[in-house]
């Protein structure tokens, strides 16, 4: 069954540094998606991405968030200067049209220190 | 602005139970509601998805229904076994493609 697949798994980073999450969709959806959720809260929406452009973002998608679609395969999320309150799991999704097929990745724990 | 809970926030059940997971929405306006597992530290695998067009969806064990006119949803699990043991959560969409997710129920399964 086809997967999403994130790397890595785990990230550890200083406060202040920039990280790129990686994300490979499913290879025919066309829509791309962030979440986060920090321990014990709720799964968060931050972006979704459509035909090369965000399409939706959420409060949270802040300016030091930014997304990228780089070569067609991959689907990064970037965070330029990270701070504790950053640290979570960060979850990519991708889906076929519109909700159909919606899969999520097994996530990346961003630990900020 | 639409909003997700779920009770029970967590459940423990001996072995064999059938149980109801809960969840309430309140704007009924949804395009589809799906239900999620989530293992410790792990990610989120889609169990049943109901369009909102439908009462109701099953697989093996798990049935979901929908009554969107009141805001609620319930999850079904027949015969739990420990192999059951995580965090269901449910997460509603309604016009664009994103996910509100509840806080989920927290279920143990005792052997």
């Amino acid at each position: 069954e086809p997967e999403v697949t994130q790397t890595p798994s785990h990230q550890v980073t200083q406060m202040g540094q920039e990280v790129i999450l990686r994300c490979v969709p499913i290879s025919n959806h066309l829509y791309f998606y962030w979440y986060r959720q920090i321990l014990g809260q709720k799964v968060e929406f931050l972006v979704s991405f459509y035909n090369n452009e965000i399409s939706e973002k959420s409060e949270i998608f802040d300016d030091q968030f930014s997304v990228e679609r780089p070569d067609g395969s991959n689907f990064t999320l970037k965070i330029r200067s990270t701070k504790l309150e950053d640290s979570a799991m960060y979850f990519c999704a991708s889906s076929d049209l519109g909700t159909y097929g919606y899969t999520f990745g097994s996530g990346t724990r961003l630990t900020v220190v | 602005k639409q909003e997700v809970t779920q009770i029970p926030a967590a459940l423990s059940v001996p072995e064999g139970e059938n149980l109801v997971l809960n969840c309430s929405f309140t704007d009924s306006a949804i395009y589809n509601l799906q239900w999620f597992r989530q293992d410790p530290g792990k990610g989120l695998t889609s169990l049943l998805l109901i369009q909102s067009s439908q009462r109701e969806q099953t697989s093996g064990r798990l049935n979901a229904s929908l009554d969107k006119s009141s805001g609620r949803s319930t999850l079904y699990i027949a015969a739990s076994q420990p192999g059951d043991s995580a965090t269901y959560l449910c997460a509603v969409t309604a016009g664009t493609y994103k996910y509100i997710f509840g806080t989920g129920t927290r279920l143990k399964v005792l052997a």
